[in-house]
């Protein structure tokens, strides 16, 4: 039971490096996302993508990128990481069939830790 | 757009107390709600969902119900357990399947 696996699990950065978080599902999803959680303030959407192909900007994507070359995996790029990308990173998947279907679960992987320093 | 208010914590409960976390959110049209709890170290698990007003969800004691005269999903358990610690986001999806979250209630309960 795989269900969403990110990686890496802890990443420390220096100011202005860039990296990738790895994200992969073999849920079959057709949507997948990413959030950051910072202390307090609960998660916030940065980029999210309804299939294989399609990405589309969430709330807060400033400094990030994303591609969804296949449905199975959706990873998040920061180019010139700064301090306020210290977070945590989650990858999420879901299933719909339809848009305004609004019921459906959102499964979550297990986070990633990033620090820029 | 969509948001969701959620209680501040943290909640410190004695072992075996009624809890009650409140959520409260607005929204365009009918969303549906959810409730996720975070364990120390780990992803966001899904605890329960409604979709629908009137609906209640219910998964391991606990329940909230769909209020939408009251834009309201509180979350209710009847008697916590230390091992019930842990992070609680309420949670909206409406246009779009995406999830918005309120801020986290920490709740701590001692034995």
């Amino acid at each position: 039971n795989a269900g969403v696996t990110q990686t890496p699990k802890f990443r420390i950065l220096k100011i202005g490096q860039s990296m990738t978080l790895q994200c992969t599902q073999d849920m079959n999803h057709n949507y997948m996302y990413w959030y950051r959680q910072d202390p307090g303030m609960g998660l916030k959407l940065i980029y999210y993508s309804v299939g294989a192909g399609i990405t589309d900007k969430g709330e807060v994507p400033n400094g990030y990128n994303v591609s969804r070359s296949t449905t199975e995996d959706f990873p998040l790029r920061l180019e010139l990481a700064a301090p306020s990308q210290t977070s945590v990173y989650f990858c999420a998947s879901s299933y719909s069939t339809r848009v305004g279907v609004f019921g459906n679960t959102i499964y979550f992987g297990e986070g990633s830790w990033l620090t820029v320093v | 757009g969509d948001s969701v208010t959620q209680m501040e914590g943290p909640v410190t409960l004695s072992e075996e107390a009624f809890l009650t976390i409140n959520c409260t959110y607005t929204a365009t049209g009918y969303p549906s709600l959810f409730w996720y709890v975070q364990y120390p170290g780990e992803g966001l698990q899904l605890l329960l969902k409604a979709t629908k007003a009137d609906d209640k969800g219910s998964n391991k004691g606990f329940e909230a119900t769909y209020r939408k005269e009251t834009t309201s999903f509180h979350l209710e358990k009847g008697s916590v357990q230390v091992s019930d610690s842990a992070v609680y986001f309420c949670a909206l999806s409406g246009y779009g399947n995406k999830l918005v979250f309120g801020a986290g209630t920490i709740l701590r309960v001692k034995s």
